[in-house]
């Protein structure tokens, strides 16, 4: 049974950085993309950008092209998302997600972000 | 990017109706349309990949149709489980987007 396990709660500042890890079981990890979602109070859902551990290179969306760093460490089968600079408006819950046939088949149980000053 | 617009935004139903919601797209992409539904407080679940494959495990009320820029989600006999947000989802590039969701309340 294929399970992503994400990192605990996180409460910043704004300005600050923030790193959410998910961490793959049950499956192969390396040759799965692995996504990211988010999700604001209230809101529905924006994807982040994508990666293929073997590959290592990410594919993140233009919004998030300048403050997001996706990663993937093969050995531990952990994927990660760092989010910098943040503001207010970034306060949401994070998941991420295995992607098969581009549809997101498997999520992690989603990681809440608040950024308040 | 894609724009995926859904409708209706929110609707209301009873157990064992008919519901369809519509989900457009602002360039055909094909089949390459997946849709999901979201309980308060959980992460999403994926019903239907390639716009009318359900995936393993949903049940076979529910049932997807259409290509290039115009797709349908359809439960058929709604059960209280399923009262629910719904999103569809476009994967035909490498810039993943979602529609804004429908609201399936009782």
């Amino acid at each position: 049974q294929i399970q992503l396990t994400q990192s605990g709660a996180e409460g910043r500042k704004p300005g600050s950085s923030v790193k959410v890890s998910c961490r793959a079981s049950g499956g192969t990890f390396s040759s799965h993309a692995v996504s990211w979602v988010r999700q604001a109070p209230g809101q529905g859902l924006e994807w982040m950008g994508t990666i293929i551990p073997i590959f290592g290179k990410p594919n993140i969306a233009p919004k998030f092209q300048d403050r997001v760093i996706i990663t993937a460490d093969e050995s531990t089968s952990t994927a990660y998302m760092e989010l910098n600079g943040l503001k207010s408006e970034d306060s949401a819950v994070y998941y991420c997600a295995r992607v098969l046939h581009g549809a997101f088949d498997y999520w992690g149980q989603g990681t809440l972000v608040s950024v308040s000053s | 990017d894609i724009q995926m617009t859904q409708s209706p935004s929110s609707l209301s139903a009873s157990v064992g109706d008919r519901v369809s919601i519509s989900c457009r797209t602002s360039q055909n992409i094909s089949r390459y349309l997946n849709w999901y539904h979201q309980k308060p407080g959980k992460a999403p679940k994926l019903l239907i990949f390639g716009a009318s494959t359900l995936q393993s495990g949903v049940p076979s009320r529910f049932s997807g149709a259409g290509s290039g820029t115009t797709f349908t989600l359809t439960i058929s006999g709604l059960q209280p489980d399923d009262f629910a947000t719904y999103y569809c989802q476009q994967s035909f590039n490498s810039l993943v987007t979602f529609g804004q969701g429908t609201r399936l309340d009782i």
